[in-house]
């Protein structure tokens, strides 16, 4: 079974700096493009950034770039979202998912003085 | 204009067929484009259903029921999914999303009332 959980979340002020991680277990992950996925609350979903399998390509978001940094370590089997120079704005639940099939629980970023 | 377009609302009866609509921007070709489609209910993450090129390039999640399909209409340059006998719990937001220029991009969500 595919499983995906987030960690990482929490209140930071605006300007700083947060670390998401997603243990994926369930597959091999090394096979598979992941991608982290925001959602406000009550809103809409917005994605944020894409990696390959090899992590040779990645993408962001116009939003975040210059300011997030997606990378993957496929010994540990985890996915992970560097999120410096926070604001407001950024304030979501955060998902990251399998290609663009399997999503993970969430975790809550608040950013906020 | 945004590139996905759905309706922010439907209402349908149970056991009738919902078509739910995800219209590509002007110059943005529908035909070129995977279209995903995603149930996310209150308080849970998204839930993938199905994704959706030709009838022959086509896939559909591990576990959704064969009355939720999809299609496009090339007139309306749209990507639609359609529910078939509709039940209470098919009651949620349906997200559309493509692949569009090196990003994900979504659509803002229809909420479906089954009623």
């Amino acid at each position: 079974e595919v499983q995906l959980v987030e960690s990482g979340g929490g209140l930071e002020q605006p300007g700083g700096s947060l670390r998401l991680s997603c243990a994926a277990s369930g597959f091999t992950f090394s096979n598979y493009n992941m991608n982290w996925i925001r959602q406000v609350s009550g809103k809409g979903l917005e994605w944020v950034s894409y990696i390959s399998g090899s992590s040779t390509t990645i993408y962001y978001a116009d939003s975040v770039k210059g300011r997030f940094t997606i990378s993957r370590d496929n010994v540990k089997n985890s996915l992970y979202l560097q999120m410096n120079s926070l604001r407001a704005e950024d304030t979501a639940v955060y998902y990251c998912t399998r290609d663009f099939s399997d999503w993970g629980q969430g975790t809550l970023v608040t950013v906020s003085s | 204009q945004a590139v996905l377009t759905q309706p922010s609302s439907l209402s349908a009866s149970p056991g009738a067929s919902a078509s739910l609509t995800c219209t590509l921007r002007s110059g943005i070709n529908v035909g070129t484009y995977r279209i995903y489609w995603y149930q996310q209910k209150p308080g849970s993450p998204p839930q993938y259903l199905l994704n959706y090129k030709s009838d022959s390039d086509k896939r559909q999640g591990s576990g959704v029921p064969s009355r939720f399909s999809g299609s496009k209409d090339a007139s309306a340059n749209a990507g639609i999914l359609l529910i078939s006998g509709l039940q209470s719990e098919d009651e949620a937001d349906y997200f559309c999303m493509i692949w569009y220029s090196s990003a994900a991009v979504f659509g803002g969500g229809t909420k479906l009332t089954v009623l």
